[in-house]
């Protein structure tokens, strides 16, 4: 079953926070986070498993929440070159990746 | 080298073509993958290999056969495609287990049917 992203779309200004859900019905026992920009390949962002710490990554940091089946990324002080598609993926056996949250950010 | 290679970058084929994607990783991977994505969607997966061997087919049709030469290379085969398979086609790798499973993505074959 595909993980449900929300939201679908956000625009920010720089410097602006953001933060994107990834929603499951089943049990999660570990989170993917990617990026995707326009033309190019999903990078990875990280990884969480269950029972692990929140994870950072410069000022994009994500946490899990078990009892909720959440998993949300924080992005913090914005910047031009976080634009793009994030996925967030659940591993069922294989990854299933949700639809994406598309993020602008402007000058 | 955290590179993933995909040749080529980008493809036109008519219907009754025969054509091959090719990936190649240096990384020491064991597992690698297949995705299919649509333009404004999330790569679908396709197939995995883990230890070069077959382990899921996403019920992929049988004009898309992939092939898994040896822990480094990964090919799809491609025969009598239609329109719709038009789409990005990418390959990852990772390791096998736990935290290790992030995916590395190569850049992907633009795939256009006519």
């Amino acid at each position: 079953q595909q993980p449900v992203q929300s939201p679908q779309a956000v625009i920010l200004r720089e410097g602006e926070d953001a933060v994107i859900n990834c929603s499951s019905s089943k049990a999660l026992y570990s989170v993917h986070w990617y990026r995707q920009k326009h033309g190019e390949a999903p990078v990875f962002l990280m990884i969480l498993l269950k029972g692990g710490e929140q994870k950072g990554h410069e000022k994009i940091s994500a946490s899990f929440n078990e009892k909720k089946q959440q998993s949300s990324l924080y992005l913090t002080a914005s910047q031009l070159s976080y634009s793009g598609t994030y996925f967030c993926g659940l591993q069922y056996g294989k990854l299933i990746f949700g639809q994406g949250t598309e993020l602008s950010v402007k000058p | 080298d955290t590179e993933v290679t995909q040749t080529p970058k980008h493809l036109v084929m008519g219907m009754t073509n025969k054509k091959s994607l090719k990936c190649e990783q240096h990384m020491g991977h064991r597992a690698m993958y297949w995705y299919k994505q649509k333009a404004k969607k999330p790569p679908e997966l396709m197939f995995v290999y883990s230890y070069e061997k077959l382990s899921i087919n996403e019920s992929v049709p049988s004009r898309f056969s992939p092939e898994c030469p040896n822990s480094s290379l990964l090919n799809l085969h491609l025969h009598a495609l239609q329109p719709e398979d038009s789409a990005l086609y990418l390959c990852a790798s990772s390791q096998i287990g736990g935290e290790e499973e992030k995916l590395f993505f190569g850049s992907g074959t633009q795939l256009s049917v006519l």
